[in-house]
């Protein structure tokens, strides 16, 4: 089955800072890959995504890479501000028949400090 | 234009009533999800339809959780009776046919406390 391995937290940094939160998957075949971010009190929110192998997906200052040959999605950023605290959370899709269903990384909890 | 919708944004209930979370979907969206959300488990995917047609309730805990939607733009999440073991953040989701597998819009949240 489909699974999604996320850098534990919680991630601690000052303004400005490089952010990087590794992210792996298992998939039985070339899934969608996704970053959404969950700030204080709200719900999850796409961040970015990449479909195929070696897209790079991007938004707000934040990139990823789609790596088929080391199976990851690691999110970057190179300066991270105070308001880029929240939870990301990786996840993969397959479609399969009419199945659209997500499979979430247990999330990462960001906090940056000014 | 609105977004996912859900109420109550919070609950506080006793162990052994009934609780009903709602869910507006975004109109036009023809897949709705249920999620739930604690700290232990993290995200669990309950139940989804499409076209208002349950597809996939094998995430439903046990019996007392039931879910419908009766028509393209409501949907409901029953717990009878509630325990406190069902405290969490219950999501509703919804996205549609044309759009990329997996992007899915969510709703901020039903925060449920059974005491």
């Amino acid at each position: 089955g489909n699974s999604v391995t996320q850098m534990e937290g919680p991630v601690t940094l000052s303004e400005e800072a490089f952010l990087t939160i590794n992210c792996t998957y298992t998939a039985t075949g070339y899934p969608s890959l996704f970053w959404y971010v969950q700030y204080p009190g709200e719900g999850l929110q796409l961040l970015l995504k990449a479909t195929k192998a070696d897209d790079k997906g991007s938004n707000k200052g934040f990139e990823a890479t789609y790596r088929k040959e080391t199976t990851s999605f690691h999110l970057e950023k190179g300066s991270v501000q105070v308001s880029d605290s929240a939870v990301y959370f990786c996840a993969l899709s397959e479609v399969s028949g009419s199945a659209r269903q997500l499979t979430f990384g247990s999330g990462t909890q960001l906090t940056v400090l000014p | 234009d609105a977004g996912v919708i859900q109420s109550p944004r919070h609950e506080v209930t006793e162990m052994g009533q009934e609780v009903t979370l709602r869910c507006k979907p975004i109109s036009g969206h023809d897949y709705l999800f249920w999620y739930r959300q604690t700290m232990m488990r993290g995200l669990e995917l309950l139940i989804y339809f499409n076209n208002n047609v349950p597809i996939d309730d094998s995430g439903m805990p046990e019996d007392r959780f039931s879910a419908k939607m009766p028509n393209a733009s409501f949907s409901t999440l029953k717990i009878q009776p509630s325990e406190p073991r069902d405290s969490a953040v219950y999501f509703c989701a919804s996205s549609f046919l044309g759009g990329p597998p997996g992007e899915l819009f969510f709703g901020e949240g039903s925060r449920l406390t059974v005491l």
